[in-house]
């Protein structure tokens, strides 16, 4: 039962362009969403995240939508750049009581920014 | 940001043994660790959640037998397989919370186990 999902595996985008990667959910006690950037041979790093009190953050080149009724959330990243390249993973968690802090992640989108 | 270790970072062991994987917060003290485990081409999946001082809760379906966590101090969080087989083969990665706060979960860079 896949409670997060990243139905997009790769995407392509040409630099200085916008990449929107996207992010679906089904479990309705998710109230907390983050982004983070994998490079190979390392950990995820934290991106961005967004409570479910808010529709939109945005951090530098980096904004991140949520769309409560839909179950949705999104990426974006303006402008595209090739240091961008990596794979993005999109996580979710319930944060109340024993749950604060466990994370159920998406499986991940590679992102390639061509110069 | 914070800095957050394993050891190994790749391990191939025999079936029948067990590993013990190692995941420290450097230059910070872990309120909690988490220890995920992901397949190839998948998600990261949570196996368990460790407190310094206190018993691991795992995850449903995660053998607390066969995973063995021991979290000896606010910095060492430690990972046993234990009677490994080549379905516990994976990638074992870690996290660490700095604080209660969830943008101050750092990851480690992982370990490849793979059981012959």
């Amino acid at each position: 039962d896949q409670q997060v999902k990243q139905n997009s595996p790769s995407l392509s985008v040409q630099e200085g362009r916008i990449s929107i990667l996207n992010c679906d959910y089904t479990n309705s006690m998710f109230d907390y969403f983050l982004w983070y950037k994998k490079y190979p041979a390392e950990g995820p790093t934290f991106l961005i995240s967004i409570s479910s009190i808010k529709d939109k953050n945005e951090d530098g080149r980096f904004t991140v939508f949520l769309n409560k009724s839909a179950k949705h959330l999104s990426l974006h990243i303006v402008p595209s750049q090739p240091g961008d390249s990596a794979v993005y993973f999109c996580a979710a968690s319930a944060s109340g009581g024993t749950s604060y802090g466990k994370l159920t992640f998406g499986q991940g989108t590679i992102l390639t920014v061509h110069p | 940001g914070a800095v957050v270790s394993q050891h190994p970072s790749w391990v191939i062991c025999k079936s029948g043994t067990s590993v013990k994987i190692e995941c420290r917060s450097l230059d910070f003290q872990a309120t909690t660790m988490f220890w995920y485990r992901q397949f190839p081409k998948q998600s990261l999946m949570l196996m368990a959640t460790s407190n310094e001082g206190s018993k691991a809760t795992y995850e449903q379906g995660v053998e607390k037998d066969k995973f063995l966590i021991n979290h000896a101090s606010l910095t060492l969080s430690t990972l046993t397989v234990t009677s490994a087989h080549p379905e516990d083969s994976s990638f074992y990665i870690c996290s660490a919370m700095r604080q209660v706060s969830y943008n101050e979960q750092f990851f480690g860079p992982g370990t490849r186990l793979t059981v012959l």
